[in-house]
């Protein structure tokens, strides 16, 4: 079965301080994988995208990395502020239509000052 | 402004009644979907459009009708058959549906609750 699993469920950390959030997968045939960013009563928004051969790839204070072999994706969020306070999504796409897309339930993280 | 925009963003339903949301991108995007996210829940596709006049079932249809008329436009219909209905609703569209490799681009969504 298709599934995309994150952890922790939720983070509460101090503003400066950095995180890393996990994505483990199971999808099958892969294709990519994005981390989201949603905002309390928005829409997400795309912060990365990782092809099978990419083993890391940065957007800012954001770095993402891909373990293939593992099936396993991190998010580093480096020097946190206090707007990085949201639901981060891991989404794993399989080489097929648009109903593989497998959305994680997504990690919720408290920045506090 | 380009983008994508969804209305109502509150939206309050008496039990047995149909509602529609609203779908509306400027993309010039060929696909468009619909998801239904729940506390603690990823999002779950309802309804996706890869071209005008198409659509499909997702993985959870049942209570929920679609149309494309418009290339620009993909509304929803919950009607009162959805059991729970009570949800946060968001539309996305990308460049097109056959590669999974393209970015969807997220409305702000709409909060469905039924009285």
């Amino acid at each position: 079965k298709n599934q995309v699993e994150q952890s922790p469920q939720s983070l509460i950390i101090l503003e400066g301080k950095n995180c890393t959030l996990q994505c483990n997968y199971t999808v099958s045939p892969f294709s990519n994988l994005r981390w989201y960013k949603q905002d309390t009563g928005r829409g997400p928004v795309s912060l990365t995208i990782m092809t099978f051969s990419e083993n890391t790839k940065s957007n800012g204070r954001y770095t993402a990395t891909l373990d293939a072999d593992t099936k396993q994706s991190s998010l580093h969020i480096t020097a946190s502020q206090l707007s990085d306070s949201a639901s981060y999504i891991c989404v794993v796409s399989s080489y097929s239509s648009a109903s593989k897309i497998i959305f994680g339930s997504g990690t919720r993280l408290s920045i506090r000052p | 402004d380009g983008g994508i925009t969804q209305s109502p963003k509150y939206l309050f339903r008496k039990e047995g009644q149909n509602v529609t949301l609203s779908c509306e991108q400027n993309l010039n995007h060929d696909a468009m979907y619909w998801y239904r996210q729940d506390p603690g829940q990823g999002l779950r596709l309802i309804y996706y459009s890869q071209i005008v006049n198409d659509f499909q079932k997702g993985d959870i249809a049942e209570g929920y009708s679609v149309s494309r008329e418009k290339k620009e436009s993909f509304p929803l219909t919950v009607t009162s058959a959805q059991k729970n209905p009570t949800a946060f609703y968001l539309c996305a569209s990308s460049m097109s549906g056959g590669l999974s490799y393209n970015e969807q681009f997220f409305g702000p969504g709409t909060r469905l609750t039924v009285l």
